[in-house]
């Protein structure tokens, strides 16, 4: 099983700033996944973030406000960029579990986010 | 992926087996259905997961019906620390892994 640890485990910040989440796994992965999960819902996937080349972005996000970083295989950064009150949520990053694991996915402790 | 339908909440007692039914009727052949839980607070954990036969393993069982139409998961022995939103999943391995997540179930384990 792979273990991730994401920083700030929390923060509360004002609308109009930027927050820099990261997210570090204990062992080299391939593939690394962005969630965010609103308030009393379930989880939505932000993006995916390959090693060396531009991460892919779901529907409905865009790279303009969630830039992501993936510098090195156990390293990746999510930045909420210019935050609004309805940016309040829970970011989550998980990595693929290693080969013949099924795409067991592991998920990290997540960062709650308010915007004041 | 095929769309998933699972029952809002659910409650057992301590120590009954836990029952979470999970419809996913549109199932391709080669999507498989994996099951996730998340404890409040914290990151949603991989459970189990199947492609057409029975599964078990030490945190659960996995029967999948023979149309494939439909799944359960069985916790045995349900204790305090099962509580948590349980998520069905279908998914087809060999893509880029992406988890879609449903509403879930709520299971709430009681004395």
């Amino acid at each position: 099983s792979a273990v991730i640890s994401q920083k700030p485990s929390r923060d509360i910040c004002q609308r109009g700033t930027s927050l820099t989440i990261q997210c570090q796994v204990d062992s080299q992965v391939t593939m690394m996944f962005w969630y965010r999960q609103q308030p009393g819902q379930s989880l939505t996937l932000i993006a995916t973030a390959n090693q060396g080349s531009e991460a892919t972005y779901e529907s409905g996000f865009v790279i303009d406000k969630f830039p992501i970083s993936r510098p090195n295989l156990t390293f990746s950064t999510l930045t909420v960029s210019n935050m609004s009150p309805e940016d309040s949520s829970i970011y989550l990053c998980s990595v693929e579990g290693q080969p013949n694991s099924y795409n067991e996915q592991f998920f990290g402790p997540g960062t709650r986010l308010t915007v004041l | 992926d095929a769309k998933t339908t699972q029952p809002p909440s659910m409650d057992c007692a301590e120590g009954r087996a836990a029952n979470l039914p999970c419809n996913h009727s549109t199932i391709s052949g080669n999507e498989y259905v994996y099951w996730y839980r998340q404890i409040h607070s914290q990151g949603p954990q991989y459970i189990i997961h199947g492609l057409k036969n029975n599964e078990t393993n030490e945190m659960a069982s996995l029967i999948i019906t023979e149309d494939r139409k439909s799944s359960t998961l069985i916790l045995p022995h349900a204790t305090l620390r099962d509580t948590a939103v349980y998520y069905c999943i279908v998914q087809s391995t060999g893509t880029a892994s992406k988890l879609t997540f449903g509403t879930g179930t709520r299971l709430q384990v009681t004395l």
